[in-house]
C-alpha cells in the first residue's frame, strides 16, 4: 500500500520562474492538503483541496500561488515567479476523509538562487 | 498569532526513562489533536491522536493526555528508545463547527527529542 508520493523531492529555480510540486495521495484518500515548513519553523497549512475543488486556500499567498486537484492525476501545487523568500519544504497530506489523521509524503525541497 | 504552542524546543532524557512533551493551545474550537515524529529531510510521521471527548489515548509506549480545561496535551513515550530521537509535532483541528477551518491542521514548533543510550 504505497504512501503519499511527492515529486520531485529537491527542486531548484532561478527567481522569476515557475515551481511545479505534484502530489499523488494515498490509495482511497480523495483528501489532500499542502503545507510549507521554512527553516526553523513548523509546518505551515496552505491549502486543502478535495478531487476538482478547493475547499480552503486561506493559508495560500494571493499572488503568484495555485492549486488544483484534478479528476484524473495528481494534485499540482504551482507557484509563479518564485523569489527567494519561496525556499522551503513543502508537504502534501492526504486523509481519506475530513477530519481524520493526515498522512504526509516526504516532501519537495525547494531551492530559489 | 501562534494558536498551538511548543514551549521547550528540545527535550534530552536516558534511554529506557519516559520522554513527556508538551503542547499548549489557545483556539477553544480545536477538538482533535494529533502528534507527528519527523526525521530531518523526511515527511512528518503520524503518530497518536485524541478527540476532545476523550482524557487518555494509549497506543504501545505512546500515550497522550488531553486537559481540555488547561487547553494542554502532552505526549508521553514510556520506554524511551534512541530511535525516538526526531523532531516531534503537536498539531490540532477544529470540529465541524469550525467552519472552513475544518480539516485543516494547525502545527507546534516541534520539540527536538534526543534519547541517550
Amino acid at each position: 500500500n504505497a504512501g503519499v508520493m511527492q515529486n520531485p523531492r529537491h527542486l531548484v529555480r532561478r527567481r522569476g520562474q515557475e515551481a511545479r510540486l505534484r502530489c499523488s495521495p494515498m490509495k482511497g484518500h480523495s483528501h489532500v492538503y499542502w503545507y510549507r515548513q521554512l527553516p526553523e519553523e513548523g509546518l505551515k497549512f496552505m491549502v486543502y483541496l478535495q478531487k476538482e475543488n478547493i475547499i480552503d486556500e486561506s493559508g495560500m499567498p494571493k499572488e503568484r500561488f495555485s492549486a488544483e486537484f484534478p479528476k484524473e492525476g495528481p494534485s499540482i501545487l504551482r507557484i509563479q515567479q518564485v523569489v527567494r523568500g519561496d525556499s522551503a519544504a513543502y508537504f502534501c497530506a492526504s486523509s481519506p476523509d475530513r477530519g481524520y489523521e493526515q498522512y504526509f509524503g516526504p516532501g519537495t525541497r525547494l531551492t530559489v538562487t | 498569532d501562534q494558536q498551538v504552542k511548543q514551549n521547550s524546543p528540545s527535550l534530552s532524557v536516558q534511554e529506557g526513562r519516559i520522554s513527556i512533551l508538551n503542547c499548549d493551545y489557545t483556539n477553544s474550537m480545536f477538538d482533535y489533536f494529533l502528534w507527528y515524529k519527523k526525521y530531518p529531510a523526511e515527511g512528518p510521521t503520524f503518530l497518536i491522536s485524541i478527540s476532545s471527548i476523550k482524557d487518555k489515548n494509549e497506543d504501545g509506549r505512546f500515550t497522550v493526555f488531553l486537559n481540555k480545561s488547561a487547553k494542554h496535551l502532552s505526549l508521553h513515550i514510556v520506554p524511551s528508545q534512541p530511535g525516538d530521537s526526531a523532531v516531534y509535532f503537536c498539531a490540532a483541528s477544529a470540529g465541524l463547527t469550525g467552519g472552513t477551518s475544518y480539516g485543516k491542521l494547525t502545527f507546534g514548533q516541534g520539540t527536538i527529542l534526543t534519547v541517550h543510550p
